[in-house]
This record gives C-alpha cells, structure tokens and sequence, in this order.
C-alpha cells in the first residue's frame, strides 16, 4: 500500500528560528513529490521536486529529495509568524489519473 | 481569474439528508479532484475525473457520488448523509496527469452532519 508519512505532527518554536519538516514515502510508480503550505483555506504549491540532490529554493524556504532513501526535508530559515500553518507533502504518481498521495501534514506555530 | 471556486462555504445536514457540493474552475483543466480533510489524516481523495464526461473513485469513494457533465464543473453528493461524514471538502484541478504537475485547490466547505 502507498504511503507518505510525515514528521513532527506538529512544532512550536519562535520567531528567527531554523525549522526541518521530514517527509518520506513508500509510493510505486513514483514520479515527483510536491510541497503544500495550508492556512486555514486552500493549500497552495510550494514546491515540486523529481530529481535526487538538487535543492529548490523560495526565499527563505528550500526543499530538497533524496530517491534513495524515499525522503523529503521542507527547510524554513529565519521563521516569521506568518509561516505558521499546516506543511503538507504529497507524492505524484504516475499514469494518467493525475493523482497524489498526502501526508498527514506538519503543524508549525511560530510564536512572536 | 478565479482558479478554483466551492459552493457552499458551510452547510449543516441532519443524518439522512441529501445534498451537491459545487466545484468550478476557470483554468480550462482536464483533471479535477475532491478530497476530504479530517484531522491528523491529511487529504484523502475521494473520486476524481480525467476529463468531462468521466470519473473514477478514489481512496475512500463510499457513500458519494460524483458528476463531471461540463468541462468545468464537478459535483460531488451526498445521498445519504452520515456523521462520519462531517468533514472539509476540498475539490482541485490540474492541467494534466502523469504524476508532474500541480493540483490547485479550491477554498474548502465545511460540512457538519448531526
């Protein structure tokens, strides 16, 4: 059975600090991994990466995969209040159903 | 342009009541999907549509239905509705399939079954 597992569950920690989200997964038919960032409403695309070893970066957020060991990591520098939200990770499959495979999601509180 | 549109926002049904939750896109995509989301599950996809015209279930397709008759549209019911039903719904879209493309998500309903 697919599956994409992620951790913590949830992390408090306070402004100007570094945070690491870990995603990892065990999907057949594996074709990209994608991160989602949710704040109440709709999750919206941060990030999608397919190869091994190459960072994506969004100011002070990057994200890396690593197809050897099944795993993802979503780093965020410097956090401000405003990163506070649910960090989802999700698995693209192939074929044509266009389907992902999520995990239970990251809660990050970041205090002032 | 809108993206991807919900209609309602919040709605309340007594067990045993029907009702059509309304998804809209206005990216011209092929692909759309609803989910639900319950705590500490992340999203789970309930039924999805390739194209206009079909669908197909997804991970938990019980107790739901679905309609995809015009391109942009896809309408999911509840026939029967149950507690374990109580939940947020999302729909989304992509452009394509093959696994390397991004969904796009609508706002969310919330939806309490007493």
């Amino acid at each position: 059975e697919d599956k994409v597992v992620q951790s913590p569950l949830s992390l408090v920690v306070h402004e100007g600090d570094t945070v690491t989200l870990n995603c990892s997964y065990e999907v057949t038919n594996f074709r990209s991994l994608l991160w989602y960032k949710q704040e109440k409403k709709a999750p919206t695309f941060l990030f999608m990466l397919t190869s091994s070893g190459i960072e994506k970066k969004s100011g002070r957020l990057s994200s890396i995969l690593d197809k050897k060991e099944l795993f993802s990591i979503l780093n965020i520098t410097a956090t401000q209040t405003g990163d506070s939200a649910v960090y989802l990770c999700a698995v693209g499959v192939g074929g044509n159903t266009g389907k992902l495979i999520f995990g239970q999601g990251t809660t990050l509180q970041v205090k002032p | 342009n809108a993206g991807v549109t919900q209609t309602p926002k919040f709605r309340v049904l007594k067990t045993g009541q029907s009702m059509t939750l309304l998804c809209a896109q206005d990216m011209n995509h092929e692909y759309m999907y609803w989910y639900r989301q319950d705590p500490g599950m992340g999203l789970r996809l309930i039924h999805y549509s390739v194209g206009e015209g079909t669908t197909a279930k997804g991970e938990v397709p019980d107790g739901y239905n679905v309609s995809r008759l015009k391109k942009q549209n896809f309408l999911l019911g509840l026939e029967s509705a149950a507690p374990s039903q109580t939940s947020v719904y999302f729909c989304a879209s992509s452009s394509r399939g093959g696994g390397y493309v991004e969904q796009y998500f609508g706002p969310g309903t919330r939806l309490t079954v007493t």
